[in-house]
């Protein structure tokens, strides 16, 4: 089975860089995921990983170490529109693209 | 701009009624997702496509769900009889071999 792990809740301010980790628990893996949602609207893809170390798109960056089950999304220049939850899947094995998604992190950005 | 749609966007019901929800994915996309949203639980996925044929429901419970894809075009989840605890947000998303794009979700409210 899969187990995904990121903290509730990170606030952090207007211009700052922020570090959103996951810790994931997996039978068989095939690439983690970031995705964002706004409040009140659908999950939006942000990044994908499938090999160790860094992917960079512009002020979002995500980076993956299989051998340690770990995962970090980097925010950099927070704006206020950066306030959402965060979420991380892990995909499974397989033929499918089927992803298990952990419950997300909140973010608030603050003035 | 290809989108996934859902429709209807918001519903609300008397417990016992029958609700069914639609989905139509990015077309050319073959595998098709139905998750289900809650504060408590986060993002569960109930079922999913591949071809238009199911490969796994074992998110959904079986005595009321029911998930179908009649045509390729179109993807239905119905609940018969709904119950107060399936007031959630139900999210139908769409990929090819990566990435999952989702739609912007049904609102559900069963009274």
């Amino acid at each position: 089975g899969q187990n995904i792990d990121q903290p509730t809740e990170m606030t952090a301010t207007e211009g700052a860089i922020v570090q959103i980790n996951c810790t994931y628990q997996t039978s068989g893996f095939n690439g983690l995921f970031w995705y964002q949602q706004h409040a009140g609207e659908a999950p939006t893809f942000l990044s994908y990983n499938v090999l160790d170390g860094l992917e960079e798109k512009g002020r979002f960056s995500s980076f993956l170490s299989r051998s340690k089950g770990y995962s970090y999304l980097l925010l950099k220049e927070l704006q206020m529109k950066d306030s959402a939850s965060y979420l991380c899947a892990v995909r499974e094995r397989g033929a499918t693209n089927k992803l298990i998604f952990g419950t997300g992190t909140l973010l608030a950005v603050q003035p | 701009d290809a989108r996934v749609t859902q429709t209807p966007r918001h519903k609300v019901t008397e417990m016992g009624q029958e609700v069914t929800m639609r989905c139509q994915p990015i077309l050319g996309h073959n595998t098709v997702f139905w998750y289900r949203q809650t504060m408590m639980q986060g993002l569960e996925l109930l079922a999913y496509f591949r071809n238009r044929a199911p490969l796994d429901d074992s998110g959904m419970p079986k005595d009321r769900f029911s998930a179908e894809m009649p045509d390729a075009t179109l993807a239905t989840l119905k609940i018969q009889p709904s119950e107060p605890r399936d007031s959630a947000v139900y999210f139908c998303a769409s990929g090819r071999t990566d990435t999952q794009y989702f739609g912007p979700g049904t609102r559900l409210t069963v009274l």
